[in-house]
């Protein structure tokens, strides 16, 4: 049962455009969404998170959208670069307890 | 120490063998938690420790796999009888809970490739 599902396994977007990688998931009862980055041959590195009170967090170049009613989130890095090319891992969390992990999107950027 | 150090980072074994996998967290964090990645496959959940408190150990795959922490710190992850798909990266990851995950985030160690053959 994957209560967090990342449909797309890949994603190739040009530098300086808009990258937008997708989460679904299942349990209305997750109360923090996370994104994190990872690169081969190291563990995920966290990147941004939002709170189900919320439906945006911004960081930078880095955005976080949520929407709870199609129980949805997305990740939208702008302006992209090649440097941001990675497999990228929606989680979520249940009234902080341990993160559940979609089975992550490899985006790369090319010049 | 300065992060999440895992060890060995690369292990083959033969299959029926039984292998231990190390965890040294973050000093100080109080949550420690074992995942594993397959090939082609997302971040699976096996087991978290809490404190003093009992494990969560809801997504261990079967009873051939089993965890430890000794003294709030170190963790040992075994597996006996390995089997071919359990070829996997072993990842482990500590925090200090001191927030929502919203706050906290994990911090992951490199992982230990496991290969069975």
């Amino acid at each position: 049962d994957q209560q967090v599902k990342q449909n797309s396994p890949s994603l190739s977007v040009q530098e300086g455009r808009i990258s937008i990688l997708n989460c679904d998931y299942t349990n209305s009862m997750f109360d923090y969404f996370l994104w994190y980055k990872k690169y081969p041959a190291e563990g995920p590195t966290f990147l941004i998170s939002i709170s189900s009170i919320k439906d945006k967090n911004e960081d930078g170049r880095f955005t976080v959208f949520l929407n709870k009613s199609a129980k949805h989130l997305s990740l939208h890095i702008v302006p992209s670069q090649p440097g941001d090319s990675a497999v990228y891992f929606c989680a979520a969390s249940e009234n902080t307890d341990k993160l559940i992990f979609g089975t992550g999107t490899r985006l790369q950027v090319f010049p | 120490g300065a992060g999440v150090s895992q060890s060995p980072s690369n292990k083959v074994t033969e299959k029926g063998k039984d292998v231990e996998l190390r965890c040294d967290p973050i000093s100080g964090h109080t949550a420690l938690y074992w995942y594993r990645q397959s090939l082609g496959q997302g971040l699976e959940f096996l087991i978290y420790f809490q404190g003093n408190s009992a494990p969560d150990k809801s997504g261990l795959p079967s009873d051939r796999f089993s965890a430890e922490r000794t003294g709030g710190s170190v963790s040992t992850l075994t597996i006996q009888r390995t089997q071919q798909e359990d070829s996997a990266v072993y990842l482990c990851a500590s925090s200090d809970r001191k927030g929502p995950p919203i706050n906290y985030g994990y911090t992951f160690g490199s992982g230990t490739r496991l290969t069975v053959v």
